[in-house]
């Protein structure tokens, strides 16, 4: 089964802690990328990744670091910098960046108190 | 600076044709029209792209006018998992900059028995 997870599904968090989301994927795609979305938004990009050991930001990266150690993983830490950090985050590859189709994982629900 | 402009919301019989509009006047010769759909609390889907031509899949059928100016996507046969919010996407092909995938808010397509 190829396909994107994410875990945990929900998370909560004290504010002024670090937390790690997970995201691997299966597809042997080269990109992978990480969105953020608001309650009634639209997605927004956080940081993307072309190729291991690489990764550029997006449009909204402050608060928020990367890396991209192995083709099929792409963690993204929510460090204390991050003003608004509660929101659904979602993960998504691709066989290469600006391929038609970006596959998207389920989503991490982070709630931070 | 959105490039898209879509109805916040529709309604649409099941059985029916669900015809979802999307404007954008501003599209430059090299740019797809993309269409994707995020059922509730999970990631969007793909759902398909075109450049001029209408293109139809398993999925859906997409309508470009001729000055592309606007598109309409088609779900042809509507059945209540097809709720969603529907986003349509425009982006150029190819080079570095191309590797996102700007969501706007969408149009909330639901579906009544």
């Amino acid at each position: 089964d190829g396909g994107i997870t994410q875990s945990p599904k929900y998370l909560f968090r004290k504010e002024g802690q670090n937390v790690t989301l997970s995201c691997e994927q299966n597809l042997n795609h080269d990109a992978m990328y990480w969105y953020r979305q608001d309650p009634g938004q639209g997605l927004r990009l956080i940081y993307y990744s072309q190729i291991v050991n690489d990764f550029q930001k997006g449009d909204i990266a402050e608060g928020y670091s990367v890396s991209r150690e192995k083709k099929e993983s792409f963690p993204l830490t929510v460090t204390s910098a991050q003003k608004n950090p509660t929101a659904f985050y979602l993960c998504a590859s691709s066989v290469r960046a600006g391929s038609y189709e970006q596959y998207f994982g389920p989503g991490t629900r982070l709630t931070v108190t | 600076d959105a490039k898209t402009t879509q109805p916040p919301s529709m309604d649409c019989a099941e059985g029916r044709a669900a015809n979802l509009p999307c404007n954008h006047s501003t599209i430059s010769g090299n740019e797809y029209v993309y269409w994707y759909r995020q059922i509730h609390s999970q990631g969007p889907q793909y759902i398909i792209h075109g450049l001029k031509n209408n293109e139809t899949n398993e999925m859906a059928s997409l309508i470009i006018t001729e000055d592309r100016k606007s598109s309409t996507l088609i779900l042809p046969h509507a059945t209540l998992r097809d709720t969603a919010v529907y986003y349509c996407i425009v982006r150029g092909d190819s080079g570095g900059s191309n590797y996102k995938l700007t969501f706007g808010k969408g149009t909330l397509l639901t579906v009544n028995p």
